[in-house]
């Protein structure tokens, strides 16, 4: 079982659309990540969280600390939020990533 | 600020060479970090440091793999003898402090290693 679990694997949306992926972790966190990772192959951390809620531009991200759950929304999709989001689980030295989601947003 | 500066990009060898990463981390963040993404295992970590000290490296697959911090402001992970299953995407990240939870990280662009 992994430790931690995101969903969709897969998402294809339209452009103004609102789009949410999921991530489910079943460790005891210090601190959850949001990644995004380009076609080109970079890495950019979008979030780290510890609790509540936080928003960048077009994107938000939550956490529900009781339930283990965390949301990564946007809005207004845009082509350009074509990517693959990673969620992970920082456990004080452990980092556990789910296996991302591809997210393409079609114009 | 340039950013995670990872070298070389790419680098292809062949099976039993050694190969060997380099990454300077954005000045002034304490704590470096090495990842490896492939697609059958996906993104893991590899090794952290924290103001130079290898604080966990309960992720480097191998004792062929090495890591060093010999300053903050650059870091190497080795491998010796290389092997093709070692082909991948070795990401570095750094971060102001890994005990400052308000902080994000930044990462390198990347070295896409292949061994043949």
């Amino acid at each position: 079982k992994n430790e931690v679990e995101q969903s969709p694997q897969n998402l294809t949306a339209q452009e103004g659309e609102f789009i949410t992926i999921n991530c489910s972790y079943s460790v005891g966190i210090s601190a959850l990540h949001w990644l995004q990772q380009h076609p080109g192959g970079g890495i950019v951390s979008l979030f780290m969280l510890s609790s509540g809620k936080k928003k960048h531009g077009r994107l938000i991200a939550t956490i529900n600390i009781q339930e283990k759950h965390s949301s990564l929304h946007i809005t207004a999709s845009h082509p350009r939020d074509s990517a693959v989001y990673i969620c992970a689980a920082a456990t004080g030295n452990q980092f556990y990533f789910g296996t991302g989601t591809s997210l393409t947003v079609i114009p | 600020d340039a950013g995670v500066i990872q070298s070389p990009r790419h680098e292809v060898t062949e099976m039993g060479q050694e190969v060997t990463l380099r990454c300077k981390p954005i000045s002034g963040h304490n704590s470096l970090f090495w990842y490896r993404q492939t697609m059958m295992r996906g993104l893991e970590l590899l090794i952290y440091f924290n103001n130079n000290v290898p604080i966990d490296d309960s992720g480097m697959p191998e004792d062929r793999f090495s890591a060093k911090m010999p300053n903050a402001s650059f870091s190497t992970l080795k491998i010796q003898p290389s092997e093709p299953r070692d082909s991948a995407v070795y990401f570095c990240a750094s971060t102001p402090a890994v005990t400052r939870r308000s902080y994000g990280y930044t990462f390198g662009s990347g070295t896409r290693l292949t061994v043949v």
